[in-house]
């Protein structure tokens, strides 16, 4: 199973830009990139999820490098609503076809007022 | 309703007791998953059921029964749990097992087992 590696906590100001990054260098060519969120006392929320081109929705922005051995998450302007645990994760194709999302540690994100 | 919704919140059980867990989705979709959130740790994947057949088993305890009746509920059934399996239960589901696509999970059932 392709692995992420995150920074365990990082902060930013509010209303400022915040980039989470994620390396992921055993990732396959036909692994796509998801971003889940949780925010304390919840369950993760989807935030975003990639190819290989840069994407970008409602909640954030994703940043794959050409190489697609790491990405980052972009929030462009930083709430306090925004601090939470942050997951990259690869879905991993299981045999009965059906994909895991294997959770890691993630990043803590505090938002400073 | 809408989304996934689990019963109940919180739940506070004995060794001995017998216990089920449910979730429902109001999403339409095909795929279902159980997550373990112990204090400290990572979500740890449990089950995945896919068009109501289960698909995935982690190593779960037999302690641990899901049941998947139709494709919107999903039960964890418990029964002699140990003080270990005090943990957040996830439910989550997503639309198409065969795709790498969104999961929505519900808000979770707090256990303690004492």
């Amino acid at each position: 199973d392709a692995k992420t590696t995150q920074p365990n906590s990082m902060e930013s100001n509010e209303e400022e830009p915040v980039h989470l990054p994620c390396n992921h260098s055993t990732i396959s060519g036909t692994d796509y990139i998801h971003w889940y969120r949780q925010l304390p006392s919840q369950g993760p929320e989807y935030v975003i999820h990639g190819l290989t081109s840069n994407v970008n929705n409602r909640m954030a922005s994703l940043a794959i490098a050409e190489d697609r051995k790491s990405s980052t998450l972009i929030l462009h302007r930083a709430t306090l609503r925004d601090a939470a645990v942050y997951y990259c994760i690869l879905p991993t194709q299981t045999t009965s076809g059906t994909y895991k999302y294997i959770f890691g540690t993630g990043t803590r994100l505090k938002v400073l007022a | 309703e809408t989304g996934v919704t689990q019963t109940p919140r919180h739940l506070v059980m004995g060794m001995t007791n017998k216990k089920s867990l449910k979730c429902e989705q109001h999403l339409g979709h095909n795929a279902m998953y159980w997550y373990k959130q112990s204090a400290k740790k990572p979500l740890e994947l449990m089950f995945v059921y896919s068009l109501e057949e289960r698909v995935e088993n982690n190593s779960v305890p037999s302690r641990f029964s899901p049941e998947c009746p139709n494709s919107s509920h999903l039960f964890l059934h418990l029964h002699t749990l140990q003080p270990e399996d005090s943990a957040l239960y996830l439910c989550a589901s997503s639309q198409v097992p065969g795709l790498a696509d969104e999961q929505f999970f519900g808000p979770g059932t707090r256990l303690t087992v004492l």
